[in-house]
C-alpha cells in the first residue's frame, strides 16, 4: 500500500520568508508519480508539479523549487520569498505507473503567510 | 483546457435524504474518481471509475455508490444521508495513461454537502 505524510499541519510564515513544505511517501514499487497540488481559499485543487520515480532531477518554477530525494522518500516543496497569494493548504500525492490507479494523498499543510 | 463540472457548488440536504452528487468531464477521460476532503484528514477516495459501467471502492466507500452509465459522467450517491457526510466532495477525472507532457487527475471545485 502507499502512504504520504505531511508532518507539518500548519506553517506560518511572514513574507518575503523562505518556506520548506515536506512530504515523506512509502511504495514498495519501483515507478511511480509524485505530485504537489495547492488549494487556494477559493477551494479548487491547483496542480503545481508531476515528477516520475525515474528522474531525481530537482526542478525550480518562479519562487518555487522542489526536491526529490529517493534515498531518503522525500520530496519537499520550498517557496521562495513567499508572498500573502501563497497562503493555501498544499497537498503532496503519489500514483503509481500504471494508468487506472487514484492519487494517496497526503493530510495537506496549510501555510499562512503573513504581510 | 480540461473542464470538470460539479453540479452544485453548496448543497444542503436532511438525515435520511437521497442525495446525488453529479460530475462531467468533457475531455473523454477514461477515468473518473470521487474524494472527500475533510480538515485534517486530507482527501479520500470513496470510488473510482476507469470506464463506462466499471467501479472499484476506494478508502472509504461505506454509506456511497456511484453510477457510471456514460463516459462523461460520474455521479456519487448516498443512498441514506447522514450527518457525518457532511463534507467537501471533490471530483476530478484522468486519461488512462500519462503520457510525457500529460498532466495528472484534473479535480472539479467541488461541492460543498451539509446533512442536517
Amino acid at each position: 500500500a502507499q502512504k504520504v505524510t505531511q508532518a507539518q499541519t500548519e506553517i506560518s510564515v511572514v513574507e518575503k520568508e523562505d518556506v520548506t513544505l515536506d512530504c515523506v511517501y512509502e511504495t514498495r514499487d519501483t515507478t511511480y508519480y509524485l505530485f504537489w497540488y495547492k488549494q487556494p481559499p477559493s477551494g479548487e485543487l491547483v496542480f503545481l508539479i508531476r515528477r516520475n520515480s525515474f528522474d531525481e532531477q530537482n526542478e525550480i518554477s518562479g519562487r518555487y523549487s522542489w526536491n526529490f530525494q529517493k534515498s531518503t522518500s522525500s520530496f519537499n516543496f520550498t517557496i521562495t520569498a513567499s508572498q500573502v497569494v501563497d497562503s493555501a493548504v498544499y497537498f503532496c500525492a503519489l500514483s503509481l505507473f500504471s494508468g487506472n490507479t487514484p492519487l494517496v494523498f497526503g493530510k495537506g499543510t496549510r501555510l499562512s503567510v503573513i504581510a | 483546457d480540461v473542464k470538470v463540472t460539479q453540479s452544485s457548488r453548496y448543497l444542503v440536504k436532511r438525515t435520511g435524504e437521497k442525495v446525488f452528487l453529479e460530475c462531467v468531464q468533457d475531455m473523454d477521460h477514461e477515468n473518473m474518481f470521487w474524494y472527500r476532503q475533510d480538515p485534517g484528514l486530507g482527501l479520500r477516495l470513496i470510488y473510482f471509475s476507469y470506464d463506462v459501467k466499471m467501479k472499484e471502492k476506494g478508502d472509504i466507500p461505506e454509506g456511497y455508490s456511484v453510477s457510471r452509465e456514460k463516459k462523461e459522467r460520474f455521479s456519487l450517491i448516498l443512498e441514506s444521508a447522514s450527518t457525518n457526510q457532511t463534507s467537501m466532495y471533490l471530483c476530478a477525472s484522468s486519461p488512462y495513461s500519462f503520457k510525457a507532457n500529460n498532466q495528472p487527475q484534473h479535480f472539479g471545485d467541488g461541492t460543498r454537502l451539509s446533512i442536517l
